[in-house]
């Protein structure tokens, strides 16, 4: 079964540094979405796309992270500067569509670790 | 938030043995779905339940749903060791149309 692919696996960086993020979908799915799971909790989204657009970024924090998905393919969440607050994991994952009726499949991560 | 809340936190059941996780959740849904997260991995959909359905059935695992009182159950049925994971439940929220994750009910199968 096609897989959502994130790179990298594991990212360690220092505060005030900028960080980057990078997701391939599955081939046809139209809809993306980034979330940050923190240790012990469950994913939060951060950013939904539909094709190359934002549909909702209300809980991304917009002085500091940004997300793109320019040709409505593969997608790149970027940090700068990061802070000790952002340590998480970064998880990607699409979805044919946007419906409800869509499960969505998820990529391995990006763990990330702030200094 | 429509965020739904797992319980129990944590189980641990011996291999073999039947396993059950309750979540509930506040408003109203169009459909809840379950996840499964190994250890340092991403999640896995296990089942997705309409609204309009009462239980659900995929190989091992039983899903039911009462809206009336806004809860779901998972139940996994003679588990194994490769069953120990993180289980999710997500209610998909009819008025902003997104899924909301609780912390999880982390389940260890013991050999």
């Amino acid at each position: 079964e096609a897989e959502v692919a994130q790179s990298p696996r594991y990212k360690i960086t220092e505060k005030s540094q900028a960080v980057a993020f990078w997701c391939d979908p599955i081939s046809g799915h139209a809809t993306l979405y980034w979330y940050r799971q923190i240790l012990g909790q469950g994913p939060e989204l951060l950013v939904q796309f539909q094709d190359e657009s934002v549909v909702d970024d209300s809980q991304l924090p917009k002085d500091r992270f940004s997300a793109e998905r320019l040709k409505g393919v593969d997608s790149t969440l970027k940090i700068q500067p990061a802070e000790l607050g952002d340590s998480a994991m970064y998880l990607c994952a699409s979805s044919v569509g946007p419906g409800s009726n869509q499960p969505q499949h998820f990529g391995d991560g990006t763990r990330l670790s702030i200094l | 938030s429509q965020q739904g809340e797992e319980d129990p936190q944590a189980l641990s059941i011996q291999e073999g043995e039947n396993a059950t996780m309750n979540c509930s959740y506040k408003t109203s849904i169009n459909n809840l779905q379950w996840y499964r997260q190994n250890s340092g991995r991403g999640l896995v959909h296990l089942i997705l339940i309409r609204s309009n359905e009462r239980e659900k059935h995929s190989g091992r695992l039983r899903v039911t749903l009462d809206t009336s009182k806004k809860s779901s159950s998972l139940l996994i049925t003679a588990s194994r060791a490769a069953d120990t994971a993180s289980y999710f439940c997500a209610p998909f929220d009819f008025g902003n149309e997104k899924l909301t994750f609780g912390t999880g009910t982390r389940l260890t199968i013991i050999p």
